[in-house]
């Protein structure tokens, strides 16, 4: 099993381009959840998915959108990036049981 | 006030030594609690669960209190590839929503 992959690993845009982020997992997870993390800060929700065609906004859902058409993809929209979205971006995916998260190896994502 | 608040460190302590964190939440309705780890410039990953009765893996123990909203995580005859950052993670059901809150971790390095 490769567990959770997202794609790119690295990336930079210019402000106002768009992209999108890929994450699959292959573990049949109900739960994906899109994080980003910035110095300093805890990881902060997105967005997440509680099933195919379930998604709903986390705590910082502005400038993103995301889609789940299968239980295995989740991709993250990024609409017309800012320099304030520079971050690092996780991917997870959960059974049931929520706090058991498995995270992807991230992208790192520079806005010029 | 943060919902999850840790110490974010850095503790440099000398390998063998014993180390101790603690994580505090401000929701009294959070049900479960779970403790993970970082290494530079990877993804989180799951440690432990902490259960109310306080619970053990190894050279790891992890405890609750309720009652003052706090959680710890002890290390004891610590390695050098303990050297990580350690995030307190809890988990609070509202209204049948379920939400995941990321301290922003603790940065611990075992030192030779």
């Amino acid at each position: 099993n490769a567990g959770v992959t997202q794609t790119p690993k690295f990336q930079v845009l210019k402000t106002g381009q768009s992209m999108t982020l890929q994450c699959a997992q292959d573990m049949n997870h109900e739960y994906m959840s899109w994080y980003r993390q910035d110095p300093g800060m805890g990881l902060r929700l997105i967005h997440y998915s509680v099933g195919a065609g379930i998604t709903d906004q986390g705590e910082v859902p502005n400038g993103y959108n995301v889609s789940r058409s299968t239980t295995e993809d989740f991709p993250l929209r990024l609409l017309s990036a800012a320099p304030s979205q520079t971050s690092v971006y996780f991917c997870a995916s959960s059974p049931r049981q929520l706090g058991w998260q498995f995270f992807g190896p991230g992208t790192r994502l520079t806005v010029l | 006030r943060k919902e999850v608040e840790q110490d974010p460190g850095p503790f440099n302590v000398p390998e063998g030594a014993t180390v101790a964190f603690n994580c505090t939440y401000s929701n009294s309705a959070s049900q479960s609690f779970f403790w993970y780890r970082q290494d530079c410039r990877k993804e989180p990953k799951l440690l432990m669960s902490v259960y109310s009765s306080g619970n053990e893996d190894g050279r790891f123990t992890a405890q609750l209190n309720r009652a003052s909203q706090y959680i710890s995580l002890l290390i004891r005859d610590s390695k050098l590839s303990d050297s990580a950052t350690y995030l307190c993670v809890v988990n609070t059901a509202l209204q049948g929503a379920q939400k995941l809150v990321f301290g922003q971790g603790t940065r611990l390095t075992i030192n030779p």
